[in-house]
């Protein structure tokens, strides 16, 4: 089976950074996703990191460690509309290969 | 505009009436997946598919129906609903492959009552 562990909450001041965690127990893998979902929204895709290591986008970069089964989401120089859900998402290791479980998300809320 | 359209946005039912909630992608996307999201929970996969008239059951699939008979539509069915099935409901697709992920409808907010 599959379980992903993220935080719930967090709280942070604009123009800082953040470290989203996210842990995860699977058998097999396959690739990892950062979702972002503001409230009452869709989900819309950050990033994706399949290899150990660190991907940059921007603002927003993802770190993957398969050997220890985590990654984390770091978001810079925080606005207040980064106020958000975070989720983390793993995929299924299956012929489809494109499912992906989702942990419960961490909700972020950016201050001033 | 390529996008992931689900109708309604909205609906609120009563207990045991036959609902379809109605999902198309206009992308050329072989996969296509249903979720529910509920507080507390996060998003559960439903049943999603792989390609035309195949399709597998995800994590909860219990109490629903879909079908693809077409690749770009991909229809929820609640045969019998119930109290318990009032959720947010988000159709998704993907091209597949490594890198892609899905691109998730605006969602549904279904209400069984």
């Amino acid at each position: 089976g599959q379980n992903i562990d993220q935080p719930t909450e967090m709280t942070a001041t604009e123009g800082a950074i953040v470290q989203i965690n996210c842990t995860y127990q699977t058998s097999g893998f396959n690739g990892l996703f950062w979702y972002q979902q503001h409230a009452g929204e869709a989900p819309t895709f950050l990033s994706y990191n399949v290899l150990d290591g660190l991907e940059e986008k921007g603002r927003f970069s993802s770190f993957l460690s398969r050997s220890k089964g985590y990654s984390y989401l770091l978001l810079k120089e925080l606005q207040m509309k980064d106020s958000a859900s975070y989720l983390c998402a793993v995929r299924r290791p299956n012929s489809g290969n494109t499912p992906l479980v989702f942990g419960k998300g961490t909700r972020l809320s950016v201050i001033a | 505009e390529a996008q992931v359209t689900q109708n309604p946005r909205y609906l609120i039912t009563v207990t045991g009436k036959k609902l379809t909630v109605t999902c198309s992608q206009n992308m050329n996307h072989e996969y296509m997946s249903w979720y529910r999201q509920d507080p507390g929970l996060g998003l559960r996969q439903i049943y999603y598919s792989m390609n035309v008239e195949v399709t597998d059951k995800g994590d909860v699939p219990e109490g629903y129906k879909v079908s693809r008979k077409e690749k770009r539509n991909f229809p929820l069915i609640l045969e019998s609903p119930s109290p318990n099935q009032t959720s947010l409901y988000f159709c998704a697709s993907s091209r597949g492959g490594a890198g892609n992920g899905y691109t998730f409808g605006s969602g549904t907010r279904l209400t069984v009552v």
